[in-house]
């Protein structure tokens, strides 16, 4: 139990141009979403906490226009890079949580922006 | 200021050695837990192990053991009789119930390489 999947794996986009990640819980129902960036050879940065049906919770330093995310359903939420740049090319990683305890992370998409 | 401290960048091992992963941790909170992750080069976390601030246990799952320390802050990691399997990136993590919603703040990792 507790899996959650993310789509793409792996994505190239052009630069100025958008690109959507979808983060799912397959088999039960999230509370609460988590998106999280990763540079090469760094750790996990927490981006932004998604609650279904309100705003998204941005960390200091990230730009709510520039990462939009929707948490549409409890076990959907997406990630969308607007006008992507070559220096948004990352890892990006969610989770999903239903009692804030534990959270289960999603396998990763890779973004290079080209 | 950083939360979870893992001073070890990188340690290399020949297999069958066993190798300790130290994580110290800084909160105020009476109640957080602690968690441990691994991250094989294919990019996704796996999950190890949980620790809540109230359960001071030592723990044993195979190969692997965690050694909880509160006087210390620290949970420190080790993996006895290393396999080539075992090289990834470890990261050790802290959950706030009270000042952070239980956000993970996450150590820098700490990359182990199991040498044949």
């Amino acid at each position: 139990g507790a899996v959650v999947s993310q789509h793409p794996s792996r994505v190239i986009c052009k630069s100025g141009t958008s690109v959507k990640i979808e983060c799912r819980s397959l088999d039960f129902q999230a509370t609460t979403m988590f998106w999280y960036r990763q540079f090469p050879k760094q750790s996990l940065m927490l981006m932004a906490t998604s609650n279904e049906g309100s705003k998204a919770t941005y960390e200091q330093g990230v730009e709510k226009d520039k990462f939009l995310i929707n948490h549409a359903s409890l076990t959907l939420s997406t990630l969308t890079v607007t006008s992507a740049h070559p220096e948004d090319s990352s890892f990006y990683i969610c989770s999903a949580t239903v009692d804030s305890y534990e959270q289960y992370f999603g396998p990763g998409t890779r973004l290079t922006v080209t | 200021a950083q939360k979870v401290t893992q001073a070890q960048t990188e340690i290399s091992v020949v297999e069958k050695e066993d190798v300790t992963l130290d994580c110290v941790y800084e909160t105020r909170d009476t109640t957080y837990y602690l968690f441990w992750y691994k991250q094989p080069p294919s990019g996704e976390l796996v999950f190890l192990i949980r620790r809540n601030s109230f359960d001071e246990q030592n723990e044993i799952s195979g190969r692997y053991s965690w050694n909880f320390q509160k006087s210390t802050s620290s949970f420190n990691f080790t993996i006895t009789a290393s396999q080539v399997v075992d090289s990834a990136v470890y990261f050790c993590a802290l959950s706030e119930g009270l000042s952070n919603d239980y956000k993970l703040s996450f150590g820098a990792g700490t990359t182990v390489t199991v040498r044949a």
